[in-house]
């Protein structure tokens, strides 16, 4: 069964700094890889999907990258600013499934 | 256009009750997510609809809990029963025809059982 881990659960960091946010996942078959922000009280917002032949996407002061035969996926946000303040999530959407296999979410503070 | 919306925004019920859960897909999308997202949780995948029919209701955790979409669009999520463990955000998406199709997903509900 797919397992989806994401750390750290809690990230506080001061503006303007740079960081990484890690997700890993078990079973390499996947078809893609999504990033949400959820804002507390909101549904999911699509931040960054990357297909199983990609190796990163980026948007902005946003990359992500995945690297399906170790298992792992980041999102590196450049710049930080007190509004990226939210929980970020990791989904997996499995060969041949039809449902996102999501991780437990970082929870990130930046402090202005 | 319109997103996809979900109410109520929160309900709160006693141990015991029946409670329904709706959710109104993005207009003309086939099919349609449940998932359930428990405190400090990622979401977790509950029925997945194509069309009217459940296609996979793999992710329902007893037969306490009941989905249905009659005419391919509005669907709801009814949980008899209720026991203070179900107490969750449920998110209801819609993605144009499923599959590999981008998943959209409304505010949710958040039930609290007492």
């Amino acid at each position: 069964k797919q397992e989806v881990t994401q750390i750290p659960a809690a990230l506080s960091v001061p503006e303007g700094e740079n960081l990484v946010l890690n997700c890993s996942f078990t079973d390499s078959a996947i078809y893609n890889l999504q990033w949400f922000r959820q804002d507390p009280g909101k549904g999911l917002t699509s931040l960054l999907l990357i297909q199983s032949s990609q190796r990163e996407q980026t948007s902005g002061r946003l990359n992500a990258s995945l690297d399906k035969s170790s298992g792992r996926s980041t999102l590196y946000i450049a710049a930080s600013q007190p509004g990226d303040s939210a929980t970020y999530l990791c989904a997996l959407l499995q060969t041949g499934a039809n449902n996102l296999f999501f991780g437990t979410g970082t929870r990130l503070t930046v402090i202005p | 256009g319109a997103g996809v919306s979900q109410t109520p925004s929160n309900k709160v019920t006693e141990k015991g009750k029946y409670v329904e859960l709706r959710c109104d897909p993005i207009s003309g999308h086939t099919a349609l997510y449940w998932y359930r997202q428990s405190l400090g949780q990622g979401p977790e995948f509950l029925i997945y609809f194509q069309g009217t029919g459940a296609a996979d209701d793999s992710g329902l955790p007893n037969d306490r809990f009941f989905a249905v979409r009659p005419e391919g669009s509005v669907s709801t999520l009814k949980i008899q029963r209720t026991e203070r463990g179900d107490s969750a955000v449920y998110l209801c998406a819609s993605s144009p025809g499923g599959g590999v199709d981008t998943q959209y997903f409304g505010p949710g509900t958040r039930l609290t059982v007492l």
